[in-house]
């Protein structure tokens, strides 16, 4: 059963520490999403990858977020100088885009991220 | 932008009955409308979803409808157990080059 994997599962950090989230999208998923989970907010989309390239990244703020896709099988977002309000549930999601038609998002686990 | 909207934020119902979650969408070109269920401390998961080519689908106790009209498509529950009580989130895009916009969600409580 093959599933999206996150790592941390939590993190714990003081402001102005350097945060990094990693993603395993599900293998042969082409297209990967970033979401930042709040009681406040809901489901915020962060910025998503196609073919490893940037699609849209206007829902993270970019002084001090960045994701990027070193490879296929790799998905990471940096936080950098994190903040108290960064604190969230950041889940990963993978979906494989199939000619024009929109398929299923899977989510990983998500990282609980405290800031201090 | 899209913009997903859900009514009520929070919903209880005796076990046995049934339940109706609705939200409503503003952009007309959206085509695609999932539906997923997030119990306490777990990920996210889809239960179903539905395409604008078609105005209802059906998977064992759950269905979600879908109004192009009036830009709202609403999941129902039937026969609702305790294993139900969750975060519902809808969700609408218009189109697979398109991001998912997410409602606030919506808390189920089925009570025993």
């Amino acid at each position: 059963d093959a599933r999206v994997t996150q790592t941390p599962r939590h993190k714990v950090t003081e402001m102005g520490q350097e945060v990094t989230m990693r993603c395993q999208p599900i293998l042969g998923h082409n297209t990967v999403f970033w979401y930042r989970q709040t009681m406040m907010q809901g489901l915020e989309l962060l910025a998503y990858f196609r073919n490893r390239a940037p699609l849209d990244d206007s829902g993270m703020p970019k002084d001090r977020f960045s994701a990027e896709m070193p490879d296929a099988t790799l998905a990471t977002l940096k936080i950098q100088p994190s903040e108290p309000r960064d604190s969230a549930v950041y889940f990963c999601a993978s979906g494989r885009l199939s000619g024009s038609v929109y398929n299923e998002q899977f989510f990983g686990p998500g990282t609980r991220l405290t800031v201090l | 932008g899209e913009n997903v909207e859900q009514h009520p934020s929070t919903l209880s119902v005796q076990e046995g009955d049934s339940a109706v979650i609705k939200c409503t969408y503003s952009d007309s070109a959206s085509n695609y409308f999932p539906w997923y269920k997030q119990e306490l401390g777990k990920r996210p998961q889809l239960i179903i979803d539905i395409r604008s080519n078609v105005g209802e689908k059906k998977d064992q106790r759950i269905a979600v409808t879908l109004n192009k009209t009036a830009k709202h498509f609403s999941l129902h529950i039937t026969e609702t157990q305790p294993e139900d009580s969750a975060v519902y989130f809808c969700a609408a895009s218009t189109g697979a080059n398109s991001k998912l916009t997410f409602g606030k969600g919506i808390t189920l409580s089925v009570r025993p």
